[in-house]
């Protein structure tokens, strides 16, 4: 069975700090991996996808890759309110079609003003 | 990214009946994808829906409870059969994004069954 895990948290962080998700996954050859974000009621939206090993930064996120130790990170600097909501790492997996992503459960953010 | 919708938002239904949940997208798309997210729980794919051809479910998901149609390339519907408590959940339609294994997601529609 191939897994994504993430700690469900919450995590609690102060307004400006940098707020770091956590994800490991199951299948070493796993090719392409994602974070997608959503709020409480609302659907997921993507928000970093990384393909190889290594950083990816995008304004104030910044995802982290490595292979090696099946993990995955999402950084988020100078933190603010708005980024509060449930944060879903998904990978795609190897010998997969492109619609079969393996989700996360999901760490619920929490930005404290 | 295209804008997907879906209908209804929300419902509350009975044991035992079934609903049809619509999904339009803006532009033609080949794929369009039914999730389900319980609550708690991530992201699973109910099946793949192409246009022209049956649609393809995943391991645990059978047509008869998840009847799905795609009648073009732009819209699909998912029906919610002979439905239980167990069926409650967020139902959530989704298409490619431009790269390899994006997916964009429409609004949900979040299923209450009594």
């Amino acid at each position: 069975q191939k897994e994504v895990e993430q700690n469900s948290g919450p995590l609690s962080v102060p307004e400006g700090a940098i707020a770091s998700l956590n994800c490991t996954y199951s299948d070493r050859g796993s090719q392409s991996f994602f974070w997608y974000r959503q709020y409480s009621g609302k659907s997921p939206e993507l928000i970093m996808s990384i393909y190889s090993n290594g950083d990816k930064e995008d304004g104030r996120f910044t995802a982290q890759l490595n292979k090696a130790s099946q993990y995955v990170s999402l950084l988020i600097r100078d933190s603010q309110p708005s980024d509060s909501a449930t944060y879903l790492c998904a990978v795609r997996e190897s010998g997969a079609g492109s619609y079969q992503l393996t989700f996360g459960k999901g760490t619920k953010l929490s930005v404290i003003p | 990214s295209a804008v997907i919708s879906q209908k209804p938002s929300r419902d509350i239904c009975q044991r035992g009946t079934s609903l049809t949940i619509q999904c339009q997208v803006d532009s033609q798309v080949t794929m369009m994808f039914w999730y389900r997210q319980q609550p708690g729980q991530s992201l699973t794919l109910i099946a793949t829906a192409n246009q022209g051809s049956e649609a393809t479910y995943e391991s645990g998901f059978v047509i008869d409870k998840f009847p799905i149609s795609r009648p073009n390339l732009t819209f699909s519907t998912l029906t919610v059969s002979n439905m239980s408590p167990e069926d409650s959940s967020i139902y959530l339609c989704s298409v490619d994004g431009p790269n390899t294994g994006e997916l964009f997601f429409g609004e949900g529609s979040r299923l209450t069954v009594l």
